[in-house]
């Protein structure tokens, strides 16, 4: 069955270190990509995506991520957190020409930031 | 910017009341969007919507239905809420042919 998978359903990191949140899809051919961000109590907020071509993509609020086709890999990053950072971050997939665009989301990693 | 927005932040309504919730969408999107969220299980969808008065089903669509009777608003009923039924829903929107999806701020449905 297709799926995306968050390894880490809650991850704790000090304020300005490294971050990185895992996430790997199931599927035979190479899906569009996203992350998006739930703030507490708030919706969800588009951070970066990739369709195709350069295999490090930027979004905002400084993350980025990179598709790995070898490890069906799209894993988020940011070199240093800001308290503001902490949330629930979902990945998500859309299959190449899906009929519909449905989204398949992962389950969600919350991110905590510690002083 | 894309704006989508729900009628209610917050909801409290008992088990057998029938319950509406309502998303629009001002960037004239054909498809749109139900989801419900849920602690570790994620985004589910329940319906979505690619045209008006179009509907199809999702992964949970029992005990829901929906209504688009215009193009920029997609409803979503609750025949006879149950405790079950008590989460966090989310509308999002697209435009036809593309592939992101905006979302709302989302509806957080208590059913006591």
């Amino acid at each position: 069955a297709q799926s995306v998978t968050q390894p880490d359903i809650h991850i704790t990191v000090s304020e300005g270190a490294s971050l990185e949140l895992r996430c790997n899809y199931s599927y035979g051919a190479t899906p569009y990509l996203f992350w998006y961000v739930q703030s507490p109590g708030q919706g969800l907020q588009l951070l970066l995506k990739y369709f195709s071509g350069d295999t490090l993509v930027q979004g905002i609020k400084g993350f980025e991520a990179e598709f790995k086709r070898s490890q069906s890999s799209f894993n988020l990053r940011k070199p240093s957190v800001h308290w503001s950072d902490a949330a629930e971050y979902f990945c998500a997939v859309v299959l190449y020409g899906g009929s519909q665009g449905n989204l398949i989301f992962g389950k969600g990693t919350k991110l905590s930031v510690k002083p | 910017d894309v704006k989508v927005t729900q009628s209610s932040r917050y909801l409290v309504k008992r088990t057998g009341e029938k319950v509406f919730l309502e998303c629009v969408q001002d960037m004239d999107h054909e498809n749109m969007f139900w989801y419900r969220q849920d602690p570790g299980l994620g985004l589910r969808l329940i319906y979505f919507s690619y045209d008006v008065k179009m509907k199809e089903k999702g992964d949970i669509p029992e005990g829901y239905s929906v209504s688009r009777e215009k193009k920029e608003r997609f409803s979503l009923i609750l025949e006879s809420a149950s405790t079950n039924q008590t989460s966090m829903y989310l509308c999002a929107s697209k435009i036809r042919g593309g592939e992101t999806q905006y979302f709302g701020p989302g509806t957080r449905l208590l059913v006591l």
